[in-house]
């Protein structure tokens, strides 16, 4: 069956670094697109961008570029997500999520807490 | 960037009662999707291109809509579909999301 599984809830202080993993299996990785989606405690969901799966080529919303870095493992079937310079608005859960514009299977979520 | 307003934020609804979730697009999208997330779990894809349902998704469920105007309905609410039901466009990037309707069951 189709899985994607995150790495571990993250505790970090601002302006440090953290990395995101998601491992994929059940299907080809290449295949299908990744994409990252944002949820700060309490709050909606809010898209960040995709990386094509085949390529390697990220896109970032527009509210995400700088800071954020999205990558692959293909020969891990893994997709990542690296967060620079953290901020405490950076608190929140991270979905990573396959599709292509309908996004039909999430990974758990990754919690991160930027607090000093 | 194409904005979605779901209405209500949040409601409650009887058992067997039928319930309308309501999302408007601020452009013109060709369909709709919508997710349910349960509180503390992932959401999934409930349903796809306006009106098709997820695998697993009872049939209660129905979508509909075209243009800037689309909507989910239950036929008659049960205690499991209490959640957060979300829509989110795929016409054009940036993919954006409905701020939410949190539905609860009375």
């Amino acid at each position: 069956q189709i899985q994607l599984v995150q790495s571990g809830p993250e505790l970090k202080k601002p302006g440090e670094s953290v990395k995101i993993s998601c491992k994929a299996s059940g299907y080809t990785f290449t295949d299908y697109a990744m994409h990252w989606v944002k949820q700060a405690p309490g709050k909606g969901l809010k898209w960040m961008g995709w990386i094509n799966s085949y390529t390697g080529k990220p896109t970032d919303a527009d509210d995400f570029k700088g800071r954020f870095v999205f990558s692959l493992e293909a020969s891990a079937s893994s997709a990542n997500l690296q967060i620079s310079n953290l901020k405490n608005e950076d608190t929140a859960t991270y979905f990573c999520a396959r599709g292509v514009v309908a996004l039909g299977y999430w990974g758990q979520g990754t919690l991160v807490t930027v607090s000093s | 960037e194409i904005v979605l307003t779901q209405s209500p934020t949040t409601m409650a609804a009887s058992p067997g009662e039928k319930v309308t979730l309501t999302c408007r697009a601020s452009s013109s999208v060709s369909y709709m999707h919508w997710y349910q997330q349960r509180s503390g779990a992932s959401p999934k894809l409930w349903i796809y291109g306006t009106s098709k349902l997820a695998s697993g998704v009872p049939n209660r469920f129905s979508g509909s809509g075209s243009g800037t105007s689309y909507s989910l309905t239950i036929n008659s609410m049960e205690t499991e579909d209490a959640a957060t039901y979300y829509c989110q466009q795929g016409s054009s990037y940036p993919l954006t999301f409905g701020s939410g309707t949190k539905l609860e069951i009375k």
